[in-house]
């Protein structure tokens, strides 16, 4: 079975500060992860997504990931965060059937002070 | 950008009455899905589809029901509303290629059952 476990419930940053947000994974085969935003009262937006290519991914508002296999880690940072950072962030990874379901981790605030 | 639509965002009814949640994609894509979100919580897979007279029950027992009569279309339905359904409901959609295929998200359903 996959899984995926995010530590940390609640980050809290200053603007400008490194945004680190951590995702470790389970998985029996090959993942696919993917980091997911949800701003209040919408739904889930993908900000980029590791398929067996580069380790580390870019996405979208300057966030990048790394995967890493030995640490069965998948960890989302940001140089400097900015105040619409601000929302929950969701680690997900493909499950292990063809189906296309995604399991997702518990999610993580993200609070960014002024 | 995604095409997906879920009507109506918001909807508050008494217990006992039936409702249907709308989801409608106009991307053509084979795999639907509905995710229920608790506040603070993980999304919960409850239903998904891979195609047209295609439906499964997903890793959360749900009492909710669901059809899929046409591609781009995947109402979820409650026949009798209780407060335990007061909750948020997201539908999805995968064109799933291979395993590298993203979920692409409606902006959500919340319902709430006095």
């Amino acid at each position: 079975a996959q899984s995926v476990t995010q530590l940390g419930s609640h980050v809290s940053v200053s603007e400008g500060a490194l945004v680190l947000l951590r995702c470790n994974y389970s998985s029996s085969v090959p993942p696919y992860l993917f980091w997911y935003v949800q701003y209040p009262n919408q739904g889930l937006q993908l900000l980029l997504k590791y398929t067996s290519a580069a380790t580390l991914v870019k996405g979208i508002n300057g966030f990048e990931a790394e995967f890493k296999k030995s640490e069965t880690s998948f960890h989302l940072t940001k140089p400097s965060a900015h105040m619409s950072d601000a929302a929950e962030y969701f680690c997900a990874v493909s499950g292990s059937s063809n189906t296309g379901k995604l399991i997702f981790g518990q999610g993580t605030t993200l609070q960014v002070k002024p | 950008e995604a095409d997906i639509y879920q009507t109506p965002r918001y909807l508050v009814i008494g217990t006992g009455k039936k409702i249907t949640l709308e989801c409608s994609q106009t991307m053509g894509h084979d795999k639907m899905y509905w995710y229920q979100q608790d506040p603070g919580m993980e999304l919960h897979l409850i239903h998904y589809s891979y195609g047209v007279n295609s439906t499964e029950k997903g890793d959360l027992s749900s009492e909710s029901t669901v059809s899929r009569i046409r591609t781009e279309h995947f109402p979820l339905t409650l026949e009798s509303a209780r407060p335990s359904h007061t909750s948020q409901y997201l539908c999805a959609s995968s064109e799933w290629t291979g395993g590298t295929g993203e979920l692409f998200f409606g902006e959500g359903s919340r319902l709430t059952v006095l």
